[in-house]
């Protein structure tokens, strides 16, 4: 099935540094979801967008909607250790069946103290 | 409530043996996802019902897997015989449909069974 293309795939920083990512797609989404999975557990949704171009926080974490509709970013600021993690992105494509996502491959943050 | 219930958390099984998976839905929820998680492929949709009813099952890999939702508190999802290439974590997700601001396609996933096949 079709996949959307996240990246970066990994990465490290250094505690307190600030985080983006990001997802593209070649057709046109009409929702963008952002969730996070920590070891051994499933994904959790941290933030649902349904606009295009629609900005929404939820704490430190920030993420956009798109003008183009294909695509999203999400940043986070100031990291802190808990924000290790695979962060994915999820949309559903423009005209398809209502409740059916993609998923993106993932982006595992590592962080250093 | 209590969450995406799914059980076992782990399953470790040889080769041609049957494995089922099951899963409690949110109670209220009437959208019920199975997903699978490797490396190689991220998270695949496998199959998705609604009021129990399968409604999108292009993604089951082949005829060896199957899936039921007998009542809206249940669901199984059943690989008979199995194979080492199954090996991965399955997760099942569900999610209420009302209109795109209401939380729709919002998922609450399951914490996953991870299967294993020797």
């Amino acid at each position: 099935g079709q996949q959307l293309n996240q990246s970066p795939q990994s990465m490290f920083i250094q505690e307190g540094e600030d985080v983006s990512m990001n997802c593209t797609s070649s057709s046109i989404f009409n929702t963008w979801l952002w969730y996070k999975q920590d070891p051994g557990e499933g994904p959790v949704l941290l933030i649902a967008l349904y606009k295009a171009g629609e900005l929404t926080s939820n704490g430190r974490l920030t993420a956009q909607f798109g003008i183009t509709r294909k695509d999203s970013f999400l940043n986070i600021s100031a990291s802190i250790p808990s924000d290790v993690g695979i962060y994915f992105c999820a949309g559903r494509e423009r005209g398809q069946g209502a409740q059916k996502l993609v998923f993106g491959q993932g982006t595992r943050l590592t962080i250093n103290p | 409530d209590a969450g995406v219930i799914q059980s076992p958390r782990h399953e470790v099984t040889e080769m041609g043996q049957e494995v089922t998976l099951r899963c409690k839905p949110i109670s209220g929820h009437d959208y019920l996802f199975w997903y699978r998680q490797t490396m190689m492929r991220g998270l695949e949709l496998l199959i998705y019902f609604n009021n129990n009813v399968p409604i999108d099952d292009s993604g089951m890999p082949e005829d060896r897997f199957s899936a039921k939702m007998p009542n809206a508190s249940f669901s199984t999802l059943k690989i008979q015989p199995s194979e080492p290439r199954d090996s991965a974590v399955y997760f099942c997700a569900s999610s209420f449909p009302t209109g795109e601001r209401s939380g729709a396609n919002v998922l609450t996933f399951g914490a996953g069974s991870r299967l294993t096949v020797l």
